[in-house]
């Protein structure tokens, strides 16, 4: 069955960039939309930012300006850059597919990345 | 953004008890509306779409109704493994929004 695996850094500076990377584990990216959303420690969820493989992308205008999205579809993977990190950006940040009755029902999501930001 | 609001924020109940969460919308988003399971370390499970229409796989004791702007997530019999937070989330717009999660704790 497909999965989502996830990585990339945990403990971070301010100013630094954040990168985390999702592969599509028995699967590939077709036509999907591919998301990031994220969960502060507070427990509310964000929405980041999404992609597919023809290379479209929208993005949260809240973060429009840090957010950098890619896909490379020779890995099955893709990722996303947040960069000038500051403690806000202190999260849990998940990928996720989009259904295909609705982008924005998430069918499947990764295990989650724990991000923290700290001097 | 549509602003989702759910309460109550955390419910305690025991196995077989019935709960309900409710979930309402900043404005009219028809059913375009889910309901999601997040357990730590866990992927994010989703539960519901379309307001009332069951993931597969997700036990029938688990139901959503609603539309407009009131919606609402019912367990009809609580099992072990439901303790969990859930949350609704709308798909109406280009910017899907979360409420705040409803925690549903062992009583």
């Amino acid at each position: 069955q497909v999965q989502l695996q996830q990585w990339g850094a945990g403990l971070m500076k301010p100013s630094e960039t954040l990168s985390l990377t999702c592969v599509v584990d028995g699967g590939s990216l077709g036509t999907s939309w591919w998301f990031w959303i994220r969960q502060f420690p507070g427990k509310g969820l964000e929405y980041i930012g999404q992609m597919k493989s023809s290379g479209s992308s929208i993005y949260n205008p809240s973060l429009k300006s840090r957010v950098t999205l890619s896909i490379d579809t020779s890995k099955n993977h893709f990722s996303l850059r947040l960069n000038s990190v500051t403690a806000a950006d202190t999260a849990v940040y998940y990928c996720a597919r989009g259904d295909h009755s609705n982008t924005y029902y998430f069918d499947l999501w990764g295990q989650g990345t724990l991000v923290a930001v700290s001097s | 953004d549509i602003q989702m609001t759910q309460s109550p924020s955390a419910v305690s109940g025991s196995v077989g008890d019935r709960i309900t969460i409710t979930c309402r919308a900043s404005q009219h988003i028809r059913t375009w509306l889910a309901w999601y399971q997040l357990k730590p370390g866990r992927a994010p499970k989703l539960l519901i779409n379309g307001a009332s229409s069951l993931q597969s796989g997700v036990p029938s004791r688990f139901s959503g109704s609603g539309s407009g702007t009131d919606f609402t997530l019912t367990i009809s019999s609580l099992q072990p493994e439901d303790f969990a937070t859930y949350y609704c989330q709308q798909a109406d717009s280009f910017i899907p929004t979360f409420g705040g999660g409803t925690k549903v704790e062992i009583e």
